[in-house]
């Protein structure tokens, strides 16, 4: 399995414009997490998902994000419009199962830059 | 707010010491620890799910011990070496909110060949 799949890979973006980033998750595995790493806050966790449901949003920092899972191998996490503090690196992780048993596999993160 | 602490922030070692780190989260409503290893420039691997007070797990050279009625997690690294050096963060879930992990700040371990 090639992991949990992320792009773009670095954005660098102006302020004010929308921001998609995008993850495919390991195959198979029913629940999808949204990280996000500054050096502020540590990693903290935006929104996850159970089959392609959002369960838990209360880490998105503001209207200006929004996340979709339109099926079981995608997800998208917009911004819109962005600003210069959501600069940070964005990662994705998928899990198998419940969190008492089954780790996250993270995937390489976006390092986004808005300017 | 439920809060994960990781001490030390930092630590270098030598090559062949032994060391340990300390994940403190709170003891009440205790669901799952885990415990992530995050090397430079690539993303936090899993090293272990803890659930059950006493619960002890090995991968190798690391091991960890969990105690939820104190509300800790110890990591162990037998003999560092240079490839050891990583931050390693610990998070923590409760009943509340059994998939969502609180992460803590992390320890970042520099193994001095």
């Amino acid at each position: 399995d090639a992991g949990v799949i992320q792009s773009p890979r670095h954005e660098v973006t102006e302020m004010g414009q929308e921001v998609t980033l995008r993850c495919k998750p390991i195959s198979g595995h029913d629940y999808l997490f949204w990280y996000r790493q500054t050096m502020m806050r540590g990693l903290e966790l935006l929104i996850y998902f159970n089959n392609n449901v959002p369960i838990d949003d209360s880490g998105m920092p503001e209207d200006r994000f929004s996340a979709k899972m339109p099926n079981a191998s995608f997800s998208t996490l917009k911004i819109q419009p962005s600003e210069p503090r959501d600069s940070a690196v964005y990662f994705c992780a998928s899990s198998p199962g419940d969190s008492k048993f089954y780790e996250q596999y993270f995937g390489p993160g976006t390092r986004l830059t808005v300017t | 707010i439920l809060n994960v602490e990781q001490s030390p922030q930092s630590l270098h070692v030598q090559e062949g010491d032994s060391t340990n780190f300390t994940c403190s989260f709170p003891s009440s409503n205790f669901y799952a620890l885990h415990w992530y290893r995050w090397e430079t420039a690539k993303s936090p691997e899993a090293l272990f799910v803890m659930t059950l007070n006493g619960d002890e797990k090995k991968k190798g050279r690391i091991s960890a011990t969990l105690n939820t009625k104190e509300g800790y997690s110890y990591l162990y690294i037998k003999g560092s070496q240079p490839e050891d050096s990583a931050t390693y963060l610990c998070a923590f879930s409760d009943l509340g909110a059994t998939n969502k992990l609180i992460f803590g700040t992390g320890t970042l371990l520099a193994v001095q060949p």
